[in-house]
């Protein structure tokens, strides 16, 4: 696509509930991250992926929290009972990954999908 | 630790006056920084990104930036706003090398601008 999609833009549920977040990146984009923005907190990064494969899970919260990316392309990130706190805009990233190139491919952004715990 | 401060959490200017946004970083290195822009409902758009070489840089829209290494900042400007230019402000880090950015990103400045 012409740049990277997120859905559902909006999803709402219950405590307790599991939630599907789906990332599209741009085609032939390698690298793909996720990040949560909350309010007020800023952007926090989650999860890496290079490939199929996430060399870099270290901001992922909780073991409530994972992310899977197949055929190098489209990614979910899965919140197991949701919780009001993982109430946030999740946005994902996609760039080409420049593997020994200083600074890596400039990240684009999708619109991201607002998650809200009721 | 990493981090990244944006004193200002919201500012407001008139359309025309000039516009100045501070970031400050912290970081083991000299790092590779950026700042984006986010407006409403929509992801965010990298404006501009330094990596080496001179310190002062441009980007897209009119904005630019300056590296200070003393200073540990990297403060984006705009002569003149335009009211299009309302919407918030991201200034972000990321690590030397490694083929990917792992951003860690300042907690956002708003902008509002006055007709």
């Amino acid at each position: 696509g012409a740049g990277v999609s997120q859905s559902p833009s909006n999803k709402v549920t219950e405590k307790g509930k599991d939630v599907e977040l789906r990332c599209d990146p741009i085609s032939g984009h390698t690298a793909l991250y996720w990040y949560r923005q909350s309010l007020g907190q800023g952007l926090e990064f989650l999860i890496y992926f290079q490939g199929n494969s996430a060399p870099d899970k270290s901001g992922l919260p909780s073991d409530r929290f994972s992310a899977e990316r197949t055929g190098g392309s489209v990614s979910t990130l899965t919140i197991q009972r949701t919780q009001q706190e993982d109430s946030a805009v999740y946005l994902c990233a996609s760039s080409l990954s420049l593997a020994g190139a200083r600074g890596g491919g400039e990240q684009f952004f999708g619109p991201g999908t607002r998650l809200t715990v009721l | 630790a990493q981090s990244v401060t944006q004193p200002d959490i919201h500012i407001t200017v008139s359309e025309g006056a000039s516009l100045e946004l501070r970031c400050n970083y912290s970081y083991g290195a000299t790092p590779y920084l950026f700042w984006y822009v986010q407006s409403p409902g929509q992801g965010l758009q990298l404006l501009l990104k330094y990596f080496s070489g001179d310190t002062l840089v441009q980007g897209i829209k009119g904005f630019e930036a300056e590296f200070k290494r003393s200073q540990s900042s990297f403060n984006l400007r705009k002569p003149s706003v335009h009211w299009s230019d309302a919407a918030e402000y991201f200034c972000a880090v990321g690590p030397l090398g490694g083929g990917y950015n792992k951003l860690i990103f300042g907690a956002g400045t708003r902008l509002a601008v006055h007709p």
